[in-house]
């Protein structure tokens, strides 16, 4: 398994539709989620860390279930900027250590 | 003002060359990275330091060498070039720990022929 699986898509949908990518991730010590998106030829840039109440920051919602090992991100009335591959992350620690685990990515297309 | 920035950007190498890739960042962070993001997209960590301590160091073969001579610089030197070792090489720092939010360089394309 993984550590960290997403679907990889391509996920085509209309400017203002509402969508959601899930993860899920291997290891249950992990303490710290985040989405990262990485514009196409691009570095990776953080979107947002995903906490356990779930968070909100403008049209995007993040939510953790680590029960399920699970995280969403979901984008509502999406605009065409948000066309871009969304990597969900994962922090695991290790005696002492911490690195980033990164999932495949979710590939975005918002077309007009 | 770029806050982390890698030379080259592209590099095009034969095979059993040797090559050096250069990363800066004027950020004051005390943790560098370095990533290798495969052709079918996987980013994965390759090596970390912190205050020019190494911290990570994953499985990766022994032709990969980093050295950070300051906390602001991580360079990465490749000997003995193979085809498998095409891929985008990305720098990254962040402020003292891998769960605070990483900053990443634009990447080096290295392409090996």
């Amino acid at each position: 398994r993984k550590e960290v699986e997403q679907d990889p898509g391509p996920f085509n949908v209309p400017e203002g539709a509402t969508v959601a990518f899930n993860c899920t991730y291997s290891n249950s010590a992990s303490q710290s989620f985040f989405w990262y998106r990485q514009d196409c030829r691009k570095e990776p840039k953080l979107l947002m860390s995903v906490y356990s109440s779930g968070n909100e920051d403008g049209r995007f919602t993040a939510q953790l279930n680590r029960a399920s090992q699970y995280i969403s991100l979901l984008i509502r009335d999406s605009k065409l900027s948000d066309s871009a591959t969304y990597l969900c992350v994962v922090n695991w620690w290790s005696s002492n250590t911490g690195k980033l685990i990164f999932g495949q990515g979710t590939t975005l297309q918002v077309k007009p | 003002d770029t806050a982390v920035s890698q030379t080259p950007k592209y590099l095009v190498t034969q095979m059993g060359n040797d090559k050096s890739i250069k990363c800066e960042q004027n950020l004051g962070h005390d943790t560098m990275y370095w990533y290798k993001q495969d052709s079918k997209k996987f980013l994965k960590i390759m090596f970390s330091y912190n205050n020019k301590e190494l911290i990570i160091n994953e499985t990766v073969p022994n032709r990969f060498s980093p050295k950070s001579p300051d906390k602001a610089h991580l360079n990465l030197h490749i000997n003995s070039l193979e085809l498998g070792d095409s891929a985008v090489y990305f720098c990254a720092s962040s402020q003292e720990r891998s769960d605070y939010e990483q900053y990443f360089g634009p990447g080096t394309r290295l392409t090996v022929t």
